[in-house]
């Protein structure tokens, strides 16, 4: 049982690129998150999916889109990196009827 | 004023001591108050959450929860140097509604317990 897995644990992007971040869990949860911390700042909610086929905007979705691919996966893609997503990225799963977030490793992104 | 606010640190206390970890809310419809650990280089994870008024207890930890005042506090008994870490305090989002989950965090206080 992996819990909450993150591909890649790194990347160095240049402004303008394009990536993914791929996100899967294996508990079987409901609800998915993507958050970004930056030094200083706690964690910020990018996006998130309360179950498989939705998705909503958190405090600070501009700049990615997501996609629930299925009950497992939830992926973060930056269309065009900017220096400002530089950042660590997690990924959490939530059992709709429990109340712990679960976290990835996180993806520690550099854009220059 | 932010949404959820944690005392700024960085706070140092001996091995042994009691530390005191405090959080403010600003949104009164609040209704579930967790404590996340992160050690340096690694992912939050739960070590306490609260939904009712009063005192919670687990092993050294106890979380305190005052809507009146909309303060949640963690205290930290006999402290080690393995509790050096950042603690983050998060409030359940109402306007997602419970289902959703969804958590906003503060910027966190970091630990440090020397020997």
């Amino acid at each position: 049982n992996a819990g909450v897995t993150q591909t890649p644990k790194f990347q160095v992007l240049k402004t303008g690129q394009s990536m993914t971040l791929q996100c899967a869990q294996d508990m079987n949860h409901n609800s998915m998150y993507w958050y970004r911390q930056d030094p200083g700042m706690g964690l910020r909610l990018i996006y998130y999916s309360a179950s498989e086929g939705t998705t909503d905007k958190g405090e600070v979705p501009n700049g990615y889109n997501v996609s629930r691919l299925n009950k497992r996966e939830f992926s973060l893609r930056l269309e065009s990196a900017a220096p400002s997503q530089t950042s660590v990225y997690f990924c959490a799963s939530r059992q709709s009827t429990g109340s712990e977030q679960f976290f990835g490793p996180g993806t520690r992104l550099t854009v220059l | 004023q932010k949404e959820v606010e944690q005392n700024s640190g960085p706070l140092s206390v001996p091995e042994g001591a009691i530390a005191s970890l405090n959080c403010t809310y600003s949104d009164r419809g609040s209704q579930s108050f967790f404590w996340y650990r992160q050690y340096s280089g690694k992912s939050p994870e739960l070590i306490m959450f609260i939904y009712s008024n009063g005192d919670k207890e687990d092993g050294r930890f106890t979380a305190q929860l005052n809507k009146a005042s909309q303060y949640v506090s963690l205290l930290i008994r006999d402290s080690q140097p393995s509790d050096s870490a950042t603690y983050l305090c998060a409030v359940n989002n109402p306007t997602g509604g419970t289902s959703y989950g969804k958590l906003t965090f503060g910027q966190g206080t970091i630990l440090t317990v020397h020997p």
